[in-house]
């Protein structure tokens, strides 16, 4: 089944740089790459998602890039903000089969004012 | 904007009692689904549930668990004996389409076994 590796685990940047996070995954079956955010005790939030047919995706300060021969895919934030701190999952699926989100193991990400 | 709802937002229990856990989804979804969350930890895949039966499930989803959608409304996942392995937040999700980006998320039942 899908493995999907997640790193770093955590990540603290100064306020106003980039943050990188990266994911693998393993089945080259799955074809859709929500990224979340979850604040301590929340649910996960969707921020934003890739489709396999797309290398990348932009949504104002987020964006997120796919390498489908590598496996690769990761979330860039820009011009980060204190309210960006939080645990970020990268996640593997297949866009419509219902089928289960796999989840990476999360980076928290700290912004350092 | 409507919302998946849990409930309880907590729960407590003895090791070996049983606990359920109830999900209100979406009306017009169709497709429902349980992960876990152990505290500080990756979240994981349950089950997933369309047309009154179970679809997929993980090897987390023993013969300990079950599920079941008992009126129109209510999506409740069944511990039958809980294990202390068996603390962590439970999220239900319900989705109108198999498309996976539909997959919406409640605010999670804590449970903690003691």
């Amino acid at each position: 089944g899908e493995n999907v590796e997640q790193h770093p685990s955590t990540l603290s940047v100064q306020e106003g740089d980039s943050a990188v996070i990266k994911c693998t995954y393993s089945d080259s079956a799955s074809n859709y790459f929500p990224w979340y955010k979850q604040e301590l005790g929340k649910r996960p939030q969707l921020i934003i998602d890739i489709r396999s047919n797309v290398g990348e995706k932009k949504d104002q300060r987020i964006a997120v890039t796919l390498n489908k021969t590598a496996k690769h895919f990761s979330l860039h934030i820009t011009e980060t903000q204190p309210e960006d701190s939080a645990v970020y999952f990268c996640a593997a699926t297949q866009y419509s089969s219902a089928s289960k989100i796999i989840f990476g193991s999360g980076t928290r990400l700290s912004i350092r004012p | 904007e409507p919302e998946v709802t849990q409930t309880p937002s907590h729960q407590v229990t003895q090791m070996g009692q049983e606990v359920i856990l109830r999900c209100v989804p979406i009306s017009n979804h169709l497709y429902f689904y349980w992960y876990r969350q152990i505290l500080g930890q990756k979240v994981e895949f349950l089950v997933s549930f369309y047309n009154n039966e179970i679809s997929e499930k993980s090897e987390i989803f023993d013969d300990q668990f079950s599920v079941e959608r008992p009126d129109g409304s209510n999506f409740t996942l069944k511990i039958r004996s809980t294990k202390l392995e068996d603390s962590a937040m439970y999220f239900c999700a319900s989705g109108v389409d198999r498309a996976a980006y539909e997959q919406y998320f409640g605010p999670g039942t804590r449970l903690t076994v003691t």
